[in-house]
């Protein structure tokens, strides 16, 4: 069985620029959650996304955001970089009814400069 | 706030020796737990869930909780070299569907 996907694994891009990630989850999950790593904040959630719908949101700025189509991929956006967003980014994904167990990809290192 | 309590380490054990990891959490409405291995470089790999008061052993890793001191451990029986990452703990209820993660404890194991 596939695990979570996530594209691409490695991005630089430049103070001001957007930028958007993508994760697909294992066959059958339907939640998706994203999380900011960092080594100075460590795993910070981000927002959870489940049938399209967003049910949960960190406390990140309005620069990030994500969607979720209906085959359950899932993709985030950051708008307008910030040194400061520098990170590894990381998708998990759920089966999504209640919490259950979550699978994380092998995230996407971003660095913005 | 949310918070989820780990000794950052390093925490050194001989090979073959057991490794035990602690975590504290304040929120009284935690419902799920988790241990995730991190590898330097590498993303979190779910290793143990605990959901109930108790124990729960799987192979060389039993999990620890007890709800009433908001606690969680994760033991490491027979520990090898390999073993030696981050362990993150990790806490959610079910209404939040967000997991909440200590900030790690590093694992060295010594050959």
């Amino acid at each position: 069985k596939a695990g979570v996907t996530q594209t691409p694994r490695y991005l630089i891009k430049t103070r001001g620029q957007q930028v958007t990630l993508s994760c697909s989850p294992i066959s059958g999950h339907r939640s998706v959650s994203w999380y900011q790593q960092t080594p100075g904040q460590g795993l910070q959630f981000l927002f959870e996304y489940f049938s399209e719908t967003q049910r949960n949101k960190g406390n990140f700025p309005g620069r990030f955001s994500g969607r979720q189509f209906s085959n359950s991929r899932s993709e985030m956006n950051v708008s307008t970089l910030e040194l400061g967003d520098s990170a590894l980014y990381l998708c998990a994904s759920s089966q999504g009814q209640g919490f259950t167990e979550a699978f994380f990809g092998q995230g996407t290192r971003l660095t913005v400069v | 706030q949310k918070e989820v309590e780990q000794n950052s380490g390093p925490l050194s054990v001989p090979e073959g020796a057991i490794a035990s990891l602690n975590c504290t959490y304040s929120d009284r409405v935690s419902q799920s737990f988790f241990w995730y291995r991190q590898y330097s470089g590498k993303s979190p790999e779910l290793i143990m869930s605990i959901y109930s008061n108790g124990d729960k052993e799987d192979g060389r890793f039993t999990a620890q909780l007890n709800k009433a001191s908001q606690y969680v451990s994760l033991l490491i029986r027979d520990s090898q070299p390999s073993d030696s990452a981050t362990y993150l703990c990790a806490v959610t209820d079910t209404g939040r569907r967000a997991l909440t993660f200590g900030s790690g404890t590093r694992l060295q194991v010594q050959p």
